[in-house]
C-alpha cells in the first residue's frame, strides 16, 4: 500500500497567516493526489483535486502543487473558516490511502 | 444540488452483521463510481470500498476484503455496503462519497467530490 506522511500533524496559526501542509507518499503518485477539509463533527469536504485543480466554489486563497512524492496545500490568508482538519489522499491505485491530518488551530 | 444520506448503522455484536444504505439524490447516480471511507471517532479516514458506475468492478481495503460487500442499485439511486463478521475494529463513522472519475488531459481522476454526513457502526457486546 502507498504510505501519506503529512506534517505537521498540527499547527497554530493566526487569521490572515500564510500556512503550508506538506503530503509525503512512499512512491511516486504523479498527481494523483487530493486534499480534503474537515471540520469537528461534519463531513469531510473536497478541496482540490489532481495535486492542485481547485474544486469549485473554493476560496482562490488555496492552492495546492506538487507531483510525483511530494505535495503541498497552501493557504496564502487564513481566514476564521479556514481552522479545520486537512488531509491529503492519494487516488494513483487502491487501496486509495489518506495522510493521517493536519490539524490547523487558531493561534 | 447533490446529496448522499446514510442510513443503517446501529450497534451490533461481535459477529453479527449489517447493511449499509446511501440513498443518493439532486444529481444522475448512474454514471458516477461510488465509494465508502470510514473514520474512527476522533482519528483519520481511511478508504473502504469503492464500485464501478454499473457495478461490474469492486475493490475493496484488506482489512474488509471477505467481509464486507458493495453493491448498488442504479436504479433505486443507492449504494450498499454489507457487513458481515463484523470486529470491533470496524466500530467507525461510515461515510459514502461520489467519485466523478474525471478525464482530463488524457488521464482519469478519481476523488470524492460529494459525501454524506455519516452513519455510525457500533461493534460491542
Amino acid at each position: 500500500d502507498i504510505q501519506m506522511t503529512q506534517s505537521p500533524s498540527s499547527l497554530s496559526a493566526s487569521v490572515g497567516d500564510r500556512v503550508t501542509i506538506t503530503c509525503r507518499a512512499s512512491q511516486r503518485i504523479s498527481s494523483y493526489l487530493n486534499w480534503y477539509q474537515q471540520k469537528p463533527g461534519k463531513a469531510p469536504e473536497f478541496v482540490i483535486y489532481a495535486a492542485s485543480n481547485l474544486q469549485s466554489g473554493v476560496p482562490s486563497r488555496f492552492s495546492g502543487s506538487g507531483s510525483g512524492t511530494d505535495f503541498s496545500l497552501t493557504i496564502s490568508s487564513l481566514q476564521p473558516e479556514d481552522f479545520a482538519t486537512y488531509y491529503c489522499q492519494q487516488s494513483y491505485k487502491t487501496p486509495y490511502t489518506f495522510g493521517q491530518g493536519t490539524k490547523l488551530e487558531i493561534k | 444540488e447533490a446529496q448522499l444520506v446514510e442510513s443503517g448503522g446501529g450497534l451490533v455484536q461481535p459477529g453479527g452483521s449489517l447493511r449499509l444504505s446511501c440513498a443518493a439524490s439532486g444529481f444522475t447516480f448512474s454514471p458516477y463510481w461510488m465509494h465508502w471511507v470510514r473514520q474512527v471517532p476522533g482519528k483519520g479516514l481511511v478508504w473502504v470500498s469503492r464500485i464501478k458506475s454499473d457495478g461490474s468492478s469492486t475493490s475493496y481495503a484488506d482489512s474488509v476484503k471477505g467481509r464486507f460487500t458493495i453493491s448498488r442499485d442504479n436504479a433505486k439511486n443507492t449504494l450498499y455496503l454489507q457487513m458481515n463478521s463484523l470486529r470491533a475494529e470496524d466500530t467507525a463513522v461510515y461515510y459514502c462519497a461520489r467519485d466523478p472519475d474525471l478525464y482530463t488531459s488524457g488521464y482519469y481522476y478519481s476523488y470524492f467530490d460529494y459525501w454524506g454526513q455519516g452513519t455510525l457502526v457500533t461493534v460491542s457486546s
